[in-house]
């Protein structure tokens, strides 16, 4: 079965106060990891797709990398307005798992000014 | 890239009554899921729906849950007998062809008394 494990479950930062959000995995087979984030009430949004250990993928504060059993978000220079949840998920290969994803229950980050 | 647009945004109803969510995506996709989210809790799969078929179901996806696409355009969730436990955010999401990125909808809540 796959597993998605996501520490800390919260995390509180001042602004301009750098970090790094975990997320472990165990999967038969990865196809796919992607970071979302979500806010309170909302759909998760995309945020990136990583496909293989060593990939790094960046969008303006946020830097997220792969290995062969976790993923990091890493948090540069937070501002205010990246306060929200910040889910992982995974996908499974194999022909038969139609690209389903599974989830961990997210990191709570909260960046105060 | 666009998401989808979901209706309702919320739905209160009584336990044991019928319900359909809808999914209206912006372009012709051909692969859809459902995924819900408990208060407090993780993402969760449910189904996924390619080319007007289930094409994986999780166990979730009991008996009381079905999906559809009418008319060829809106794709639905209907939970027949609703329980207190369906009580929960219930997202869409969309893939297009050759990409293995999922955009979500803003989702629906749903509140069974």
């Amino acid at each position: 079965e796959d597993q998605v494990t996501q520490s800390p479950e919260a995390l509180r930062l001042q602004e301009g106060e750098s970090s790094s959000l975990n997320c472990s995995y165990t999967v038969s087979g990865l196809r796919g990891l992607f970071w979302y984030r979500q806010d309170p009430g909302k759909g998760p949004e995309f945020l990136f797709t990583l496909y293989s250990a060593g990939e790094e993928k960046e969008k303006e504060r946020l830097k997220a990398t792969l290995t062969k059993k976790e993923s990091f978000l890493h948090i540069t220079a937070p501002k205010p307005e990246d306060s929200a949840t910040y889910l992982c998920a995974v996908q499974a290969g194999g022909g038969g798992s139609n690209y389903k994803l599974t989830f961990g229950k997210g990191t709570l980050l909260t960046v105060n000014p | 890239e666009p998401e989808v647009t979901q209706t309702p945004s919320h739905q209160v109803t009584q336990m044991g009554q019928e319900v359909i969510l809808r999914c209206v995506p912006i372009s012709n996709h051909l692969y859809f899921y459902w995924y819900r989210q408990i208060l407090g809790q993780k993402v969760e799969f449910l189904v996924s729906f390619y080319n007007n078929e289930i094409s994986e179901k999780s166990e979730i996806f009991d008996d009381q849950f079905s999906v559809e696409r009418p008319d060829g355009s809106n794709f639905t969730l209907k939970i027949r007998s609703t329980k207190l436990e369906d009580s929960a955010m219930y997202f869409c999401a969309r893939r297009t062809s050759g990409s293995q990125t999922q955009y979500f909808g803003p989702g629906t809540r749903l509140l069974v008394l």
